[in-house]
């Protein structure tokens, strides 16, 4: 089957850098995504990896070790508006679904 | 384009009763998903659906049943409501090109209460 595993909290200060780490199984392997989601709302689409290596997208970065089913975010210049929470999600098994890890609550202090 | 939509925003049912959240989509997706996500648990996989007239089971499809009949719509219905049953459940959708199918649009939700 599938399963991932990321830190349930993570709280960092305003300004500064923060990783959030994931580890997946996964008997096949597509790809592995990131979503952010506020209190009360949905989950948006962050970034999305398939190949190692490190993905820009603004403040936002996202990595991937596919030899240690390893990736993690990067949250740069941390605004308040950040708190949320986040969840890695990996494409892959044997028919290819989507599944999201537990996530992952980011608390920002000022 | 609207997007993801998902009624009913919420719904109270009584223990046994049946219901169907209904999802639709105006991008063409041809995957579609539901999830149910409840404190803790993040988010799980309910069924899912390739293309139409094609669904599979997710992570937990027990007491669930899925339709694809068009492209655009997905419903969830629940047979006999149960209290584990209560749950916020969102909708989803992509493409699946390659790189595309990893990027899925949530709808809003649907927060159920079963009593």
């Amino acid at each position: 089957g599938q399963s991932l595993e990321q830190p349930s909290e993570v709280t960092a200060v305003e300004g500064a850098i923060v990783q959030i780490n994931c580890t997946y199984q996964t008997s096949g392997f597509y790809g592995l995504s990131w979503y952010q989601q506020h209190d009360g709302g949905a989950p948006t689409f962050l970034s999305y990896n398939a190949l190692d290596g490190l993905e820009e997208t603004g403040r936002f970065s996202s990595f991937l070790s596919r030899s240690d089913s390893y990736g993690y975010l990067l949250l740069q210049e941390l605004q308040m508006k950040d708190s949320a929470s986040y969840f890695c999600a990996v494409r892959g098994g044997r028919d290819d679904k989507i599944i999201f890890g537990k996530g992952t609550r980011l608390h920002i202090l000022p | 384009n609207a997007g993801v939509t998902q009624t009913p925003k919420f719904q109270v049912l009584k223990t046994g009763q049946s219901m169907t959240l209904q999802c639709a989509q105006d991008m063409n997706h041809e995957y579609m998903s539901w999830y149910r996500q409840d404190p803790g648990m993040g988010l799980r996989l309910i069924h899912y659906s390739v293309g139409a007239g094609i669904t599979d089971q997710g992570e937990v499809p027990n007491g669930y049943n899925v339709s694809r009949s068009t492209t655009e719509d997905f419903p969830l219905r629940l047979l006999s409501a149960a209290p584990s049953q209560t749950s916020v459940y969102f909708c989803a959708s992509s493409y699946t090109d390659s790189s595309s199918y990893n990027e899925q649009f949530f709808g809003p939700g649907t927060r159920l209460t079963v009593l």
